[in-house]
């Protein structure tokens, strides 16, 4: 069964730092891997989508790296910013062109200190 | 485009009550499925649906019904309401998953539900 794992768990830093945030699973017969930020009360929006194919894919400050064969995931974000607080979620799917799901890691919740 | 929409947002329901919780798409994606959120659990699979009239078991299917008539609703049903089926319920939608590059999935607002 699939596992997927996050750490850290909690994360506070000041405003305009660098961060990396770290995803592993179990399973590296993946399909693809996608982080999601999800704000309290609200539901999940897709950050980075990376195929298994890929190594990398960038959004702005946003940059997502797959290393499929260890198992594992960054996001790494650039020059931090209060509005970028949230709990950010790993999800993998296992599925090869299925379509039963993702599995997702419990989050890392990021503060960013003004 | 509405994008993936859920009513209601918030759901009191006594033990054994059953209730519908409706999902709803405008972007034409084919797939669509049911999570349900618990603190310390994560994001766990429901039920899921590749098209109208195909549906098929997530991770945690017992005590939830779906059925998809069309492709813009997939409704979850809560046949026998108990307390452990207090969550947070999303919805999701996505193309289907061999459009490569167009697998990012759409998450709805969610709602919450509690059983007393």
């Amino acid at each position: 069964k699939q596992e997927v794992t996050q750490i850290p768990a909690a994360l506070s830093v000041p405003e305009g730092e660098n961060l990396v945030l770290n995803c592993s699973f179990t399973d590296s017969a993946i399909y693809n891997l996608q982080w999601f930020r999800q704000d309290p009360g609200k539901g999940l929006t897709s950050l980075l989508l990376i195929q298994s194919s890929q190594r990398e894919q960038t959004s702005g400050r946003l940059n997502a790296s797959l290393d499929k064969s260890s198992g594992r995931s960054t996001l790494y974000i650039a020059a931090s910013q209060p509005g970028d607080s949230a709990t950010y979620l790993c999800a993998v799917s296992t599925s090869g062109g299925g379509a039963d799901g993702l599995t997702f890691g419990k989050g890392t919740h990021l503060i960013i200190q003004p | 485009n509405a994008g993936v929409t859920q009513t209601p947002k918030f759901q009191v329901l006594k033990t054994g009550q059953s209730m519908t919780l409706q999902c709803a798409q405008d972007m034409n994606h084919e797939y669509m499925s049911w999570y349900r959120q618990d603190p310390g659990m994560g994001l766990r699979l429901i039920h899921y649906s590749v098209g109208a009239g195909i549906t098929d078991q997530g991770e945690v299917p017992n005590g939830y019904n779906v059925s998809r008539s069309t492709t813009e609703d997939f409704p979850l049903r809560l046949l026998s309401a108990a307390p452990s089926q207090t969550s947070v319920y999303f919805c999701a939608s996505s193309y289907a998953w061999r459009l490569a590059g167009q697998e990012t999935q759409y998450f709805g607002p969610g709602t919450r539900l509690l059983v007393l």
